[in-house]
């Protein structure tokens, strides 16, 4: 069992640049979520999806986009990267929405 | 709208001690998380709280839960090194709490270190 895998780990974009954040799970979890941290700050809810082909807004879903097609896959979309987007992006998923969430290595991104 | 807040926000403490976080929130949720997260690593889960006056152990930290007051502690007991980290609470949000139906609405994180 990988759990919640993301890649890539680290990445560089230019203002404008339109990129793809890679999260699959493979505990056959429904619910999955995207989470941004910030330098000293908590996590904070993107978007989510409690199934495949159902997505929902978070806090903070502006300047994202998130598509499921399937149960292992939750791909966050970036399009237009601006420097406010610059930092840690956490996958998360979760068997119902009620358990612990188990999260992924996180990927770094950086907006210049 | 559900907000979580925690206090303190840092901490240093010898080994030895003991010390409580608290972890405030706003409206009704139904659920209370804590996580733990090294530096530059991901969270991992520490307990899940459901009901008012539930009480969980792991080692040397122990997480309540007060449900009318809205407040939820984690406390450490005789603190070790290994247990420096950032804790983090969080809550779940639901319909009840406004703003959506799922997902976890996160404190900012006690950064705790425990020295020597």
């Amino acid at each position: 069992n990988a759990g919640v895998t993301q890649t890539p780990k680290f990445r560089i974009l230019k203002i404008g640049q339109s990129m793809t954040l890679q999260c699959t799970q493979d505990m056959n979890h429904n619910y999955m979520y995207w989470y941004r941290q910030d330098p000293g700050m908590g996590l904070k809810l993107i978007y989510y999806s409690v199934g495949a082909g159902i997505t929902d807004k978070g806090e903070v879903p502006n300047g994202y986009n998130v598509s499921r097609s399937t149960t292992e896959d939750f791909p966050l979309r970036l399009e237009l990267a601006a420097p406010s987007q610059t930092s840690v992006y956490f996958c998360a998923s979760n068997p119902s929405g009620y358990n612990e969430q188990f999260f992924g290595p996180g990927t770094r991104l950086t907006v210049l | 709208e559900l907000k979580v807040e925690q206090n303190p926000l840092f901490l240093s403490m010898q080994e030895g001690k003991n010390y409580t976080i608290y972890c405030n929130y706003s409206t009704t949720s139904d659920r209370l998380y804590w996580y733990r997260q090294d530096p530059g690593k991901s969270l991992e889960s520490l307990f899940v709280l459901l009901s008012n006056g539930a009480v969980k152990q792991e080692g040397r930290l122990m997480a309540s839960l007060d449900t009318k007051a809205r407040l939820s502690t984690l406390h450490i007991t005789a603190a070790v090194h290994d247990l420096s980290a950032t804790y983090f609470c969080a809550a779940r949000r639901s319909m009840y709490s406004g703003g959506g139906a799922d997902g976890l609405t996160f404190g900012k994180g006690t950064h705790l270190i425990i020295q020597p």
